[in-house]
Formats: structure tokens, C-alpha cells, sequence
């Protein structure tokens, strides 16, 4: 069965520049969902869409920014990069249909900021 | 505003003991999901059960069982003769029902180191 797909599996920014995560949600899933985990840390919620609007908002520095495009396909910006940047990012996605949904989470991506 | 307690950071066993993962939350809502994950080494958070707040019926599932005691806010995970395998991170995380135009979102536990020595 499709999975949720990220891409790049890693990936090796300076400070200062900008990274792009994208993340390609199960097919027929409506909502996305973006984590980062630092390391040793437990993943927090930053960021997710419904139905290629914003949804939630969680604790995503506002130097990132994400988006849900037309085929439900979701990218996370992240611009000025910081070394306290660096950690895991997983996206997630969900069939948001009444309560009986869960997110199925991809592979994540790990980001080094050096 | 919810939070998910796992009070132990680390736990070792030696292969085929059993062992269990506590997972105390804290939620103001009495529709509630409660979930456990496993992060291997290699990173990916792989799912193990969701539970839903008005099943209390505990779960097996092979090697895996679920105690979930609304009375005591638990939803404990308990392996049975562990094996090497099993040693990763395991995360309890709760979520509660979206508002409107809302998607769900996990808390996370802080994660229980599990080794598990041959």
C-alpha cells in the first residue's frame, strides 16, 4: 500500500540559507500534518491543512512556512536557517472523516544545519 | 490543554524478559485518542494501536498488549518476552477531536529509550 512520501530523505544546509521538505500525503488524504523532532526530543507539532488550507497552527517559527498545493501534496519552507534547526521533520497525513482517523507518518526527513 | 507523561526515560531487560511502558496523560476533553509509536534507530515512527476513550477493553497482539485505565488517565504497553528487536524509542501521544475546521494533532510523551540486551 502507498505510504507518505518525503523528500529528501536528508539534507545538509548552511546558516542563513533555506530548505525546502516536501511531503506526498496517501493518495485520496485530505489533511497533512508537519512534526519536528529534535534530537533526543519527542516530535512537536508544527503545522497542518485541511483540504489545502491551513488548519492548525502549532509552535513553527515564523521563519517557515508551509502550504497544501491542488494534488494535496504539502511543503514546508524554512528560511534564515539555525543551527537549532536541525532535527527530524515528519509529515503525516489523515482521511478527516468524524473521528474514527489516523495519521500515518512518512520517513521523515533529517535536516543538519552546519 | 492536554499533555502526555512517560515517566521513564530509559529501560533496559535482557532478551525474553517482559517488560512494561507507562503512559499517564492529562486531557480536559472525554473524547479523546490515545496511540503508541515506535521509533527504531533508523528514525521512522512506526504505529503500534490507537485506542479510543470509550474502549476500555485491554488489547493483544502477539507479543504486544494495551492496558488503558480511564480511571487512572494510563494507557500502558507491555512487551512479553522481549527480543533485540525491540529496542527503540516508545512514544505514547494522545489527540483530541479537531474543532471545527481543525485537523487533529498529537501530543507526544517525551519517549522511553528501550534496550533490550541478548
Amino acid at each position: 500500500a502507498a505510504g507518505v512520501i518525503q523528500s529528501p530523505r536528508h539534507l545538509i544546509k548552511e546558516k542563513r540559507e533555506t530548505a525546502t521538505l516536501k511531503c506526498y500525503p496517501i493518495p485520496r488524504h485530505d489533511t497533512v500534518y508537519w512534526y519536528q523532532q529534535g534530537p533526543g526530543q519527542d516530535p512537536q507539532f508544527l503545522i497542518s491543512f485541511y483540504e489545502k488550507m491551513q488548519s492548525d497552527k502549532g509552535s513553527i517559527p515564523d521563519r517557515f512556512s508551509a502550504q497544501q498545493f491542488s494534488d494535496y501534496h504539502s511543503e514546508l519552507n524554512m528560511s534564515s536557517l539555525e543551527l537549532g534547526d536541525s532535527a527530524l521533520y515528519f509529515c503525516a497525513s489523515s482521511l478527516e472523516q468524524g473521528l474514527n482517523t489516523e495519521a500515518f507518518f512518512g520517513q521523515g526527513t533529517r535536516l543538519t544545519v552546519v | 490543554a492536554q499533555k502526555v507523561t512517560q515517566a521513564q526515560t530509559e529501560i533496559s531487560v535482557v532478551e525474553k524478559e517482559d517488560v512494561t511502558l507507562d503512559c499517564v496523560y492529562e486531557t480536559r476533553d472525554t473524547t479523546y485518542y490515545l496511540f503508541w509509536y515506535k521509533q527504531p534507530p533508523s528514525g521512522e515512527l512506526v504505529f503500534l494501536i490507537r485506542r479510543n476513550s470509550f474502549d476500555e477493553q485491554n488489547e493483544i497482539s502477539g507479543r504486544y498488549s494495551w492496558n488503558f485505565q480511564k480511571s487512572t488517565s494510563s494507557f500502558n504497553f507491555t512487551i512479553t518476552a522481549s527480543q533485540v528487536v525491540d529496542s527503540a524509542v516508545y512514544f505514547c501521544a494522545l489527540s483530541e477531536p479537531p474543532g471545527a475546521g481543525s485537523a487533529r494533532q498529537l501530543t507526544f510523551g517525551s519517549g522511553t529509550q528501550l534496550t533490550v540486551l541478548p
